[in-house]
């Protein structure tokens, strides 16, 4: 089974301050990798993804990801976070076997302070 | 390009009533998902459609809950005898065939039972 595990509720970071949001998974095979993000009211936003290859995906927005096999993490960071990044961030998987459905965190909320 | 649309913005119904909500995808998109949002909290997945394949229907919380696909295209979630605890942001997100394919989703139907 396939699970996300996002182990922050709520990150707080100073505006200019680098920032990380964490994720861990589980997934019995390979996974894609994805991050969203969602201001409010409105849906989800795709950011970056891992599909194979170099473990520091770059996105939208000046986020980056970093892939880590080891520890099963797929942490969201961003060099210097500006209050417009403040936002509900969600992990997700999915393992490439086929027939295989999208799993999301539970979601991260990150307010960048000015 | 037109992103994933839905509709109504937001819906105000009585309990016990009826509900349709409508999806259009992006034209191309052979996968859509449907999940419902609780505020601000995490995303319960309900369905899923891919191609012309059975959808699955493994995250519908009751048989009050049924969802089609017409033609591969629009989707419209249907709620039946409408219950207070129904209330939340229903989201529609389509994908393309690839399973590395990220989610687009679009901005949600607010679902007020009172």
């Amino acid at each position: 089974a396939q699970s996300v595990a996002q182990p922050e509720d709520q990150v707080n970071v100073a505006e200019g301050n680098p920032l990380t949001v964490k994720c861990t998974y589980s997934v019995s095979g390979n996974p894609y990798l994805f991050w969203y993000v969602q201001y409010p009211n409105r849906g989800l936003q795709f950011l970056l993804k891992y599909i194979t290859g170099d473990n520091l995906v770059k996105g939208s927005y000046g986020f980056e990801a970093e892939f880590n096999k080891s520890q099963t993490s797929f942490h969201l960071k961003k060099p210097s976070a500006l209050v417009s990044d403040s936002a509900l961030y969600f992990c997700a998987v999915r393992d490439k076997s086929p027939g295989q459905n999208f799993v999301f965190g539970p979601g991260t909320r990150l307010s960048v302070l000015p | 390009g037109a992103g994933v649309s839905q509709s109504p913005s937001n819906k105000v119904t009585e309990k016990g009533k009826d509900v349709e909500l409508r999806c259009d995808p992006i034209s191309g998109h052979t996968a859509l998902y449907w999940y419902r949002q609780s505020l601000g909290q995490g995303l319960e997945f309900l369905i899923y459609f891919q191609g012309n394949s059975a959808p699955d229907k493994s995250g519908l919380p009751s048989d009050r809950f049924s969802a089609e696909r017409t033609g591969g295209s629009v989707s419209t979630l249907t709620i039946q005898r409408t219950q207070q605890e129904d209330s939340a942001v229903y989201l529609c997100a389509s994908g393309g065939e690839g399973l590395n394919s990220p989610l687009h989703f679009g901005n949600g139907t607010r679902l007020t039972v009172t």
